[in-house]
């Protein structure tokens, strides 16, 4: 059964910090690893992994996957109030006959304190 | 483009009760899934349709069942509901065969309480 697990549950930090949130996983058929925001209801995708070694950023965030150690990591600097949310980590993987499957983690709750 | 909508955005029910949440599409996607959302954890795969026909399905009891429309779009039906079924429901959309990155787009879900 594919698995995903993210560390830590939650983090308190004060604006302008940087946090680190992992993600490890253990799925067959991998096809990449994705990282979504949800502050609300519907999550809001912020990357897509699939190569090891390569980072993607975005802003004041960035990830990076690990392939042989089955892991990722998102970072995020000088962290503001609006940063505050869940994020998600889901990996894809190939269910067959052209279908993909995410299977999420439970998400690390990120509050920002002024 | 509207993107993934869903409706009703809140719904209570009783226990025993049965349910029907819809979804429509994000334009040009043909493949909905959906997912089960409880507090304070993250998505659970229910399953997946493309052209009418389940095709995967998660750890979901039989109580789960779902359908596609011609037009792509979706319903969820729950039956003999239980307090458990409580949660966030969401819906995403994606083209068949393709990489869920950004064409898996997510509505903003349906807010179900059972009492």
């Amino acid at each position: 059964e594919d698995k995903v697990v993210q560390s830590p549950l939650s983090l308190v930090v004060h604006e302008g910090d940087t946090v680190t949130l992992n993600c490890s996983y253990e799925v067959t058929n991998f096809r990449s690893l994705l990282w979504y925001k949800q502050e609300k209801k519907a999550p809001t995708f912020l990357f897509m992994l699939t190569s090891s070694g390569i980072e993607k950023k975005s802003g004041r965030l960035s990830s990076i996957l690990d392939k042989k150690e089955l892991f990722s990591i998102l970072n995020i600097t000088a962290t503001q109030t609006g940063d505050s949310a869940v994020y998600l980590c889901a990996v894809e993987s190939y269910s067959g006959a052209g279908s993909y499957q995410l299977t999420f983690g439970k998400g690390t709750k990120l509050s920002v304190i002024p | 483009d509207a993107g993934v909508t869903q409706s009703p955005t809140h719904l209570i029910k009783t226990r025993g009760q049965q349910v029907t949440l819809r979804c429509s599409p994000k334009s040009g996607h043909d493949t909905v899934s959906w997912y089960q959302q409880a507090l304070g954890q993250g998505p659970q795969f229910i399953f997946q349709y493309y052209e009418e026909e389940e095709r995967q399905r998660g750890n979901f009891p039989d109580r789960f069942s779902g359908h596609q429309f011609p037009n792509y779009s979706s319903e969820l039906n729950v039956n003999a509901l239980l307090l458990g079924d409580s949660a966030l429901y969401l819906c995403a959309s994606s083209l068949l065969g393709t990489s869920m990155n950004t064409e898996a787009f997510f509505g903003q879900g349906t807010r179900l309480t059972v009492v």
